[in-house]
């Protein structure tokens, strides 16, 4: 069966600390890759999606992600985090059977925390 | 524009009742999908709609769980006999042509 890991469950950083957010999947076919977050509070948001290209995707608010297909990876980066950053992050992976797209596997997800 | 919008936000419930909750996916977008949140079990797939394809109903738990989409638009997912482990967040997404979901606010369920 197909399954998503984050391997982080709750992570604590200063402001201006890197970030760094592991995701690995399960599935030997075409994937799509998303990275969501939940602000506290609030839904479900995407913060990058990778398809197909370059496999550095850049997203908003200065997030980075790689995929690595070698490695099932498509981990999640920022250079410098900020205090608004703390959420819950979810990385989610679907599988492209060309038109049609379906469910998301997601991950457990992972609490950052930023301390001022 | 208007975002996915779900009714109630919240729900409360005695255990043994039937609820309906309900998704108003974004106009135009032809897949809606339904997962719930729970601390447990994190996010969970229960159902997806696509045009006018039968559902993938692969994720729901039990029989006690349905969904329709009425016309293509909106969706109610039902809970028959409602059990204290349906207690969760209920998410729904839509989706204009399977790639991005956008996700509603949710419906938390209470079952005491």
């Amino acid at each position: 069966a197909q399954s998503v890991s984050q391997h982080n469950h709750h992570v604590i950083l200063s402001e201006a600390a890197s970030l760094e957010l592991g995701c690995n999947y399960s599935y030997g076919g075409t994937v799509n890759l998303f990275w969501y977050v939940q602000y506290p509070g609030q839904h479900l948001q995407l913060l990058l999606k990778y398809f197909s290209g370059d496999p550095l995707v850049k997203g908003i608010k200065g997030f980075e992600a790689e995929f690595i297909k070698s490695k099932f990876s498509f981990n999640l980066r920022k250079p410098s985090v900020q205090w608004s950053d703390t959420a819950e992050y979810f990385c989610a992976v679907n599988l492209d059977r060309g038109s049609t797209l379906g469910r998301l596997y997601f991950g457990r997800g992972t609490q950052l925390t930023v301390w001022p | 524009g208007a975002g996915v919008s779900q009714s109630p936000s919240n729900k409360v419930t005695e255990k043994g009742k039937d609820v309906e909750l309900r998704c108003d996916p974004i106009s135009g977008h032809t897949a809606l999908y339904w997962y719930r949140q729970s601390l447990g079990q994190g996010l969970e797939f229960l159902i997806y709609f696509q045009g006018n394809s039968a559902p993938d109903k692969s994720g729901l738990p039990s029989d006690r769980f349905s969904a329709e989409r009425t016309g293509g638009s909106v969706s109610t997912l039902t809970i028959q006999r409602t059990q204290q482990e349906d207690s969760a967040v209920y998410l729904c997404a839509s989706s204009k042509d399977g790639s991005e979901q956008y996700f509603g606010p949710g419906t938390r369920l209470t079952v005491t």
